[in-house]
């Protein structure tokens, strides 16, 4: 069955920078893309990205670009998410997500990871 | 203020029936496909429904979704009380070249 899975909860200050890795298995990892989501506290889901594991090709949320960046090792079947220049509204729980590429766009994220729970506090 | 329009809260009794609409553009849901999410507190989101209308395997056919022009309905009939959750409307918006997520609806059953 379809299974992603994410790293542990980190703790950062500000201005550090975080890498969650997002771990898939039981499907081919270059036939579909890969989103990234957060969610802050008593907040609604934010879409912060994705990346085309097949071409690598990657479009970020604006309120994101030059902060976030997203990568995939297709040796391990792995995407990364590393966001850099830590704030405290950064603070939300991390969660990666199968999609399906449909030509430049992405829909339907169909499986999710467990989330990851990342902290931004001094 | 997302680009996706949401209620933030509906409430029926169980075994009744609930909509829940999302509303949107030309260059997000006029144009685009839309899926429906169920998020419980604690765990990820959960596909409900996808390409407008349909069901994953594993979605009860209690959930049902619609498009109509630049709004899009997700519906649930027999309520049960396992359904109260929050829900999210998603689209591509073709101008922003963006995925969108609307508000989230929190559903209550009484």
């Amino acid at each position: 069955q379809v299974q992603l899975v994410q790293s542990g909860g980190e703790v950062k200050r500000p201005g550090a920078s975080v890498k969650v890795s997002c771990k898939a298995s039981g499907y081919t990892f270059t036939s579909f893309g890969i989103t990234w989501v957060r969610q802050a506290p008593g907040q609604g889901l934010e879409w912060m990205g994705w990346i085309n594991v097949n071409s690598g090709n990657t479009k970020y949320a604006q309120r994101l670009q030059g902060r976030v960046t997203m990568t995939t090792d297709t040796s391990t079947d792995t995407a990364y998410m590393e966001l850099r220049s830590l704030r405290p509204d950064d603070t939300a729980v991390y969660f990666c997500a199968r999609g399906v590429v449909q030509g430049i766009i992405i829909i339907d994220f169909d499986s999710w990871g467990q989330g990851t729970q990342v902290t931004v506090s001094s | 203020q997302s680009v996706l329009t949401q209620p933030p809260s509906v409430s029926a009794a169980p075994g009744q029936k609930v909509t829940v609409s999302c509303s949107g553009s030309s260059s997000n849901i006029g144009n685009n496909y839309v899926s429906w999410y169920q998020k419980l507190p604690g765990t990820a989101p959960k596909l409900l429904i996808y390409e407008n209308d349909k069901r994953p395997s594993g979605t009860p056919d209690r959930f049902s979704g619609s498009k109509s022009g630049t709004s899009a309905t997700l519906g649930i009939t027999g309520l049960q009380t396992g359904d109260e959750a929050d829900y999210y409307c998603g689209t591509w918006d073709s101008s922003l070249s963006a995925a969108l997520f609307g508000g989230g609806t929190k559903l209550t059953v009484l």
